[in-house]
């Protein structure tokens, strides 16, 4: 089956900076790999996600970018606003392959 | 569009004692999850539905757990009975036919 790790597990960054949040998968037939965003006491939200036929993705200021040969991908927030403060969570599936999550990280944007 | 929904939001318990969750998915939505989320970590999966049939339930604990998608619409998942370890947020995603899961807003459960 599929493992997921995830980087760091805490990071905090003044408003403005840029956050980069990075996952490892295991299992090369993994083909979709989504991020969620979870703030406390809600679930997760999808917030954008890449599948193995792309290399980056954009989405105003949230961007992903995959390595399939190393078999990591990142999450890229530019321009960081208080509001992003909020757990994320990487995943890794697809191509026979269970929905597996990192263990999530806890992004803390201070003014 | 009406996201998943579930209840109840909270539950708090005694061991030993059972309790049931309900979730509604996403209008036209055949995929149907249910997720344990422990403190601290990331969502893990317990059982898929397909429709009415269970896909995948390798890490459900079937002498405690129960699941069920009898219509093939809304799903309830039972613990009886509850032990400590069961304090978790417990979490309904749904899916159309693509990989893209979509999550209720999760029953956090008290087991005392």
């Amino acid at each position: 089956g599929e493992n997921v790790e995830q980087h760091p597990s805490t990071l905090s960054v003044q408003e403005g900076d840029s956050a980069v949040i990075k996952c490892t998968y295991s299992d090369s037939a993994s083909n979709y790999f989504p991020w969620y965003k979870q703030e406390l006491g809600k679930g997760p939200q999808l917030i954008i996600d890449i599948r193995s036929n792309v290399g980056e993705k954009k989405d105003q200021r949230i961007a992903v970018t995959l390595n399939k040969t190393a078999k990591h991908f990142s999450l890229h927030i530019t321009e960081t606003q208080p509001e992003d403060s909020a757990v994320y969570f990487c995943g890794g599936g697809g191509g026979g392959n269970k929905l597996t999550f990192g263990t999530g990280t806890q992004l803390k944007v201070e003014l | 569009e009406a996201g998943v929904a579930q209840s109840p939001r909270y539950k708090i318990i005694e061991k030993r004692q059972s309790v049931a969750f309900w979730c509604n998915p996403i209008s036209g939505h055949a995929t149907l999850y249910w997720y344990q989320q422990i403190l601290g970590q990331g969502p893990k999966l317990l059982i898929q539905f397909q429709n009415n049939g269970v896909v995948d339930d390798s890490q459900l604990p079937k002498d405690r757990f129960s699941a069920e998608r009898l219509k093939g619409v809304d799903s309830t998942l039972k613990i009886q009975p509850a032990k400590l370890e069961d304090s978790a947020v417990y979490l309904c995603a749904s899916s159309p036919p693509t990989d893209t899961q979509y999550f209720g807003p999760g029953t956090r459960l008290t087991v005392l």
